[in-house]
């Protein structure tokens, strides 16, 4: 079966502009992590979803947001980009929520922001 | 509190000699434990985990981990490394509230 993918796989946005990041989960998977990561923080939890619900959220300002819809698939938005914001974004789906099973991740977004 | 340390940031081996990466946890819960391997331009994908049966755990690719309780660490190990083994690996902690939490990595070389 298809695995976690994730869209686009590359992209590159100006500071101040916004992205949406997308994921769409193993299918059955009803849950959906975001990360971010970079060389100089490592993996970061981002949040995580559940049958639409916002479960879990990690230490990131409120520019940083997300959404699942009912098909399980997931958005996340960064608005007001800084340059710090440049990343890989990893979205990783499970079939319950995140800490019941194993994730599974997509191969990331990569986000550069100039 | 919850946290993972990876030991070593990079590590180097020669094809054929075994491979050692170090993660120690801390953790106020017994903890279920991960290692994930992420090759270039990847996701990361599941190596092995513990989960509170066997110690020693066997994973995919010949790794396996030993959980030590009482050196609260969870080591990966390789026999013998393959070219195929280099990429950057992670040791993940789940604590009891469900929160996972990474370590920094440690990026394995494989020379030839």
């Amino acid at each position: 079966k298809a695995g976690v993918t994730q869209t686009p796989r590359y992209l590159i946005k100006t500071r101040g502009q916004q992205v949406t990041l997308s994921c769409s989960p193993i299918s059955g998977h009803r849950s959906v992590s975001w990360y971010q990561q970079t060389p100089g923080q490592g993996l970061q939890f981002l949040f995580e979803y559940f049958s639409e619900t916002q479960r879990n959220k990690g230490n990131f300002p409120g520019r940083f947001s997300g959404r699942q819809f009912s098909n399980s698939r997931s958005e996340m938005n960064v608005s007001t980009l800084e340059l710090g914001d440049s990343a890989l974004y990893l979205c990783a789906s499970s079939p319950r929520p995140s800490g019941a099973n194993v994730l599974t991740f997509g191969a990331g977004s990569r986000l550069t922001v100039l | 509190a919850q946290s993972v340390t990876q030991l070593d940031s990079h590590v180097s081996v020669s094809e054929g000699t075994p491979v050692l990466l170090r993660c120690n946890y801390s953790s106020s819960y017994s903890p279920s434990l991960f290692w994930y391997v992420q090759h270039p331009n990847k996701g990361l994908q599941l190596l092995l985990k513990y989960t509170s049966a066997a110690t020693l755990v066997k994973g995919i690719n010949g790794f396996e981990a030993e959980f030590k309780k009482s050196e609260t660490s969870f080591h990966l190990t390789k026999p013998s490394a393959h070219m195929s083994d280099a990429a950057e690996y992670f040791c993940v902690v789940k604590t009891g509230a469900n929160n996972l939490f990474f370590g920094t990595g440690t990026r394995l070389t494989v020379i030839p």
